[in-house]
């Protein structure tokens, strides 16, 4: 199994709503990471986590909030978004934190109203 | 500041030519770079990756070169194929063992390859 697998594949959410997105991988990585991406533009890291812990953290607003509950799964709650947060969040995983072929899901698309 | 550039948004060749992809990079700390191909509604898929203490490393129809001293990569596809139509991003990376490290990827370019 070389899935990593996202849900949901769209989410409209208004800007005082909490949603989450949810992230699972079978493939026995120990870092999993959040990478969100707007359109015509590369991928930019959000998050890391490395054998469960929370190791990078590029400077994201609090109204994202990341959470591995255990080493398959990766969350990412949302609490009043704007609109400009709207985009494509994709997630990642790979064997370990030093290692660089990361695989990733297919996304959810997150439009804020 | 973008640390690696795909200057060319698009690319268009015939099945069976070769397919040239390139990337530039700003930051002399990289050194390792990878490639991936990302097709319509999915996530960036993996293709084949290089360590600076390499200039070349094929796989099958798929070869990365490095230039460092123009600190420049580039993709080639050999026999170009109507499947390898996708965006091909490249990433870069500093080799930190044991440390952390992120990947910095470029913009992407479209490939289109016309039967």
């Amino acid at each position: 199994d070389t899935e990593v697998t996202q849900t949901p594949k769209h989410l409209v959410m208004g800007m005082t709503n909490k949603k989450s997105l949810k992230c699972e991988q079978h493939m026995g990585h120990r870092a999993m990471y959040w990478y969100k991406q707007k359109a015509k533009k590369p991928p930019e890291l959000m998050f890391v986590y490395s054998y469960e812990k929370l190791s990078i953290n590029e400077s994201v607003p609090s109204r994202f909030s990341p959470e591995c509950p255990n080493s398959s799964l990766l969350n990412l709650h949302l609490h009043a978004l704007q609109p400009e947060d709207s985009a494509l969040y994709l997630c990642a995983s790979s064997r370990r934190q030093e290692s660089y072929e990361q695989y990733f899901g297919p996304g959810t698309r997150l439009t804020v109203t | 500041d973008q640390q690696v550039k795909q200057n060319s948004p698009s690319l268009s060749v015939q099945e069976g030519r070769i397919s040239i992809l390139n990337c530039d990079y700003t930051n002399s700390m990289f050194d390792y770079f990878l490639w991936y191909k990302k097709y319509p509604a999915e996530g960036p898929t993996f293709l084949i990756s290089i360590s600076s203490i390499k200039d070349k490393n094929e796989d099958g129809r798929f070869t990365v070169f490095l230039n460092k001293s123009a600190k420049h990569l580039s993709l080639h596809i050999v026999p170009s194929q109507p499947g390898d139509s996708a965006v091909y991003f490249c990433a870069a990376t500093v080799d930190r063992r044991g440390g952390s490290e992120k990947l910095v990827f470029g913009k992407g370019t479209k490939l289109t390859v016309n039967p």
